[in-house]
């Protein structure tokens, strides 16, 4: 069975870099029908897209979100990373990394981490 | 704003049926079958239920199904049970270099 789990800082200051790497087990990494992307959901509100990465190395990503967000692939470590620039308090959330299917729906989710944006 | 919308809430009795909608465009849920809806209980993870519009994964209720007609997309439920009340998501491909959106997501309470 595919795990996934999150890794990274639970504080990070506003105007700073949030930084997180979701590490992949019990299955293959190099699939090139599904991404693996990272999805946010802050505190009381929905889930919402951040972003996905192929095993090609193509990206998509939010709109709202295309200006500060990078997501990358470290194959060697089965491994993939969300960086996201010049944080506010508006991007404190619960952060979940996935895989997406053939059919683009999210079929795998880590069980999330909680990142505070706070001096 | 979500680029998918649905109802904040719906509520229904034990045993009854609902019906929770996603309503989006000709370049998401209308233009193709990718749509995915999730349970969301407090403090879990999020759980595909439904997939490609009406498919379910392995494991997953037949009281779950779903359908489409045109830019709107549907989730049943039938035979509430108290276990269900949840928060449920859709979400579809979109044809943009986003590749997926999300529904403002509906909390079902039974």
């Amino acid at each position: 069975q595919l795990r996934l789990q999150e890794s990274g800082p639970g504080l990070v200051k506003p105007a700073e870099t949030l930084s997180l790497t979701c590490s992949v087990s019990g299955g293959s990494f190099r699939t090139g029908s599904h991404y693996w992307g990272w999805i946010r959901q802050p505190p009381g509100k929905g889930l919402e897209w951040i972003g996905g990465i192929f095993y090609t190395g193509s990206t998509f990503y939010s709109p709202s979100l295309k200006s500060r967000v990078v997501i990358t692939l470290d194959t060697a470590k089965n491994q993939f990373s969300l960086r996201l620039s010049s944080v506010t308090a508006a991007d404190t959330a619960v952060f979940y990394c996935v895989r997406g299917g053939d059919s683009y729906g999210v079929e795998f989710w880590g069980q999330g981490t909680l990142v505070t944006v706070s001096s | 704003q979500s680029a998918l919308t649905q109802p904040a809430s719906v509520s229904g009795s034990p045993g009854q049926s609902i019906t929770i909608s996603c309503t989006g465009t000709s370049s998401d849920v209308g233009g193709y079958d990718y749509v995915s809806w999730y349970q969301h209980h407090p403090g879990k993870a999020p759980q595909l239920i439904i997939f490609d519009v009406s498919s379910r994964p392995s494991g997953v209720s037949p009281r779950f199904s779903g359908s489409k007609s045109g830019n709107t997309a549907f989730l049943s439920i039938s035979g509430l049970q108290a276990e269900d009340e949840a928060t449920y998501y859709c979400s579809s491909y979109i044809e943009t270099n986003t590749l997926v959106v999300f529904g403002g997501g509906t909390k079902l309470t039974v």
